[in-house]
C-alpha cells in the first residue's frame, strides 16, 4: 500500500522555467508534509514543509501548495537552475512518527 | 540547524562479516531515531524506529536479528548489519527527531552510509 504517491517520475525543465512535482496521500491523519532534495550519494536535505492548516508556503524559489480536500500537495520551483538538478521526494508523517516517502522525481534542468 | 553525523560514509566488507554504522545528533538530544534503506534510484524505505533506552520497532519484512539497532543514549544510535551478504548492499540513512522539534515531525537526516558487500 503506497501511502504517498508522487509524480512525475522524471522531469526535464529548461533553465528559468518552473518545475512542478505533485504528491497525493491517503491517510487523513497525516499532519506534516515536507519536501526533500537529494543529490547522488548524499542524505536528503529538507527544502520546505507545510502543515495542513496552511494552503501555501513560500521560501525563496520554492513553494508548496496544499489542497486538504483533494489530499494533494505540490512543489513548485521557480526560475529553475541547473544546480536544482537532483531527486526530489515528498513525504508525510503523523504525530511525529516516521516519514513516509514518495517514490521520488528526478529533475533535470537544462542550460 | 540541527546536525546529524553518520559514519562511516562508505564501507566495503566481505560477505559474512558484520558492519556497524553510527548516527550521532551533535547539538540536540534525539529522543527518536529512524533508520532508512535506499536502493539505487529508489525511495527511502523505513527499516526501524528506535527510542532511547528501549528496543527498536522494526518494519514488516526487516529482519531484527540481521539489523541490530541500539539507541543507548540521547545522542547516539547504531545499526549493525550482521553476517552481511551482497543483497544487503545499499545506502543506509539515519534520521533523528528532537523532543523540541518544531513543527513536530521535523526530522534531521544524516549524510548516509553506502554499504557494499563483496
Amino acid at each position: 500500500q503506497q501511502q504517498v504517491k508522487q509524480s512525475p517520475q522524471s522531469l526535464i525543465v529548461q533553465k528559468g522555467g518552473i518545475s512542478i512535482i505533485n504528491c497525493a496521500y491517503e491517510n487523513t491523519a497525516f499532519d506534516y508534509f515536507p519536501w526533500y532534495q537529494q543529490f547522488p550519494g548524499k542524505g536528503p536535505a529538507l527544502l520546505i514543509a507545510i502543515r495542513p492548516d496552511v494552503s501555501e508556503k513560500k521560501e525563496g524559489r520554492f513553494t508548496i501548495s496544499f489542497n486538504k480536500s483533494a489530499k494533494q500537495f505540490s512543489l513548485h520551483i521557480m526560475d529553475s537552475q541547473p544546480g536544482d538538478s537532483a531527486t526530489y521526494f515528498c513525504a508525510a508523517s503523523q504525530a511525529g512518527t516516521a516519514l513516509i516517502f514518495g517514490k521520488g522525481t528526478t529533475l533535470s534542468v537544462s542550460s | 540547524g540541527a546536525v546529524v553525523s553518520q559514519h562511516p560514509s562508505w564501507v566495503i566488507c566481505k560477505s559474512g562479516t558484520s558492519v556497524k554504522i553510527e548516527c550521532r545528533s551533535l547539538d540536540f538530544q534525539a529522543t527518536t531515531m529512524f533508520w532508512y534503506r535506499q536502493f539505487p534510484k529508489q525511495s527511502l524505505m523505513l527499516m526501524a524506529t528506535s527510542n532511547e533506552g528501549s528496543k527498536a520497532t522494526y518494519e514488516q519484512g526487516v529482519e531484527k536479528d540481521k539489523f541490530l539497532i541500539n539507541h543507548a543514549s540521547l545522542t547516539l544510535s547504531t545499526l549493525t548489519v550482521t553476517s552481511a551478504h551482497p543483497e544487503d548492499s545499499s545506502f543506509y540513512i539515519c534520521s533523528a527527531r528532537s523532543a523540541s522539534s518544531t513543527p513536530t515531525g521535523k526530522l534531521f537526516f544524516g549524510s548516509g552510509t553506502q554499504l557494499s558487500v563483496l
